[in-house]
């Protein structure tokens, strides 16, 4: 079975420049997270959703970012502008409803000049 | 508010020997949930092993233990017999109301042959 896919991989882009990051969850699960990695701050939960409803988005750091779940196997995190220190690491997770257990994706790496 | 602390930035172990990977968490939920994680240098994150808070068996998965202490609220990883690919970052993570999550610090694990 197919893991939590996000894409690109890797980012560079200029200051000021909008960044869209993609996930697509392992199907059948219901819930997705959205986290960010950093030297200074570790990993940090941004939003996550269930049944494509956002249900906490008390760590989006600020209206720069943005998060959206269309569909059931697709999501996005937006960045505009983006900013050098929202350099980081972004992560996406999945789970099934009833489980513990968050799979995480890849990673996109993230690099703001 | 809810809290996950590993104390050691770094430990060192001899390949075929246990180690024991410190955790200590802090919540006023009843019903929670902690997990390790590992992040090797490629930079995914593989999930090991998960001890719910009204579990009464310590939970166990392969190689991995998590010794878990609820009155002291200690949620240690034991990894026995350790191998050179055990070499990695491993976090400790702790799910509260809802699913929010959050991840401590993180330990350097070095496995020497």
């Amino acid at each position: 079975d197919a893991g939590v896919i996000q894409s690109p991989r890797h980012e560079v882009t200029e200051m000021g420049q909008e960044v869209t990051l993609r996930c697509k969850p392992i199907s059948g699960h219901d819930y997705l997270f959205w986290y960010r990695q950093t030297m200074m701050r570790g990993l940090e939960l941004l939003i996550y959703f269930n049944n494509n409803v956002p249900i906490d988005d008390s760590g989006m750091p600020e209206d720069r970012f943005s998060a959206k779940m269309p569909n059931a196997s697709f999501s996005t995190l937006k960045i505009q502008p983006s900013e050098p220190r929202d350099s980081a690491v972004y992560f996406c997770a999945s789970k099934a409803g009833g489980r513990e257990t968050q799979y995480f994706g890849p990673g996109t790496r993230l690099l703001v000049l | 508010a809810q809290k996950i602390t590993q104390t050691q930035p770094g430990m060192f172990v001899q390949e075929k020997e246990a180690v024991t990977l410190d955790c200590t968490y802090d919540t006023s939920d009843q019903s929670y949930g902690l997990f390790w994680y590992k992040q090797p240098s490629s930079g995914e994150m593989i999930f090991l092993i998960y001890q719910g808070s009204y579990d009464e068996q310590n939970a166990t998965e392969g190689r991995y233990s998590l010794n878990f202490q609820k009155a002291r609220k200690s949620a240690n990883l034991v990894i026995s017999a350790s191998q050179l690919g055990d070499s990695a970052m491993y976090f400790c993570a702790m799910r509260g109301g809802g699913f929010k999550t959050i991840f401590g610090a993180g330990t350097r694990l070095f496995v020497k042959a």
